[in-house]
């Protein structure tokens, strides 16, 4: 049962223009949300979060929305840079008092392109 | 130090060997945890430890023994292991507690079983 699914498995996208990553989920007890970047053979980093009491959190280049009724959530990057082509998986937590529980979504693999 | 670290980087063992991955942070994080990652696929929850004791198993089997002998150690100590549990092993660390705890993740052990 996978309760965080990306449907896009890849992306490909002009460097300059925006990506848009896609996050569906089933859960309605999830507390927020992450956003972690992954490069072959290393461990993956994390990006950007949102609580679910939250529909927008921006850093920098990358803004994340969260549409609660929908149980959707996007991750935008602008402007996009080859150095971001890599793997991102959304993440969604829940809060256990003792460590977070984290579920990873499946993935999409960003490719930006010159 | 934001780093989490991770050793070995590479492990080949039979199925009748007994070894241990390590990992280590010094970020003060007083929640850690293992994942599992095959090829293509998220990383999956095995082990959480808050303040150094177990809180949750995600239901791992008993040839994976994991233990945390310190606040700034994670160990994952392996037995019996079967072909299919080549993976890449993931730690992670962050703090206990609601807000701004999202987890660190080191570079990851590649385990192959022969």
């Amino acid at each position: 049962d996978q309760q965080v699914k990306q449907n896009s498995p890849s992306l490909s996208v002009q460097e300059g223009r925006i990506s848009i990553l896609n996050c569906d989920y089933t859960n309605s007890m999830f507390d927020y949300f992450l956003w972690y970047k992954k490069y072959p053979a290393e461990g993956p980093t994390f990006l950007i979060s949102i609580s679910s009491i939250k529909d927008k959190n921006e850093d920098g280049r990358f803004t994340v929305f969260l549409n609660k009724s929908a149980k959707h959530l996007s991750l935008h990057i602008v402007p996009s840079q080859p150095g971001d082509s890599a793997v991102y998986f959304c993440a969604a937590v829940i809060l256990t008092g003792g460590g977070n529980k984290l579920t990873f979504g499946t993935g999409t693999q960003l490719k930006v392109e010159l | 130090d934001t780093e989490v670290t991770q050793t070995p980087k590479h492990l080949v063992m039979g199925m009748t060997n007994k070894k241990s991955l390590k990992c280590e942070q010094h970020m003060g994080h007083r929640a850690m945890y293992w994942y599992k990652q095959k090829a293509k696929k998220p990383p999956e929850l095995m082990f959480v430890y808050s303040y150094e004791k177990l809180s949750i198993n995600e239901s791992v089997p008993s040839r994976f023994s994991p233990e945390c002998p310190n606040s700034s150690l994670l160990n994952l100590h392996l037995h019996a292991l079967q072909p299919e549990d080549s993976a890449l092993y993931l730690c992670a660390s962050s703090q206990v507690r609601d807000i701004d705890n999202e987890q660190f993740f080191g570079p990851g052990t590649r385990l192959t079983v022969l």
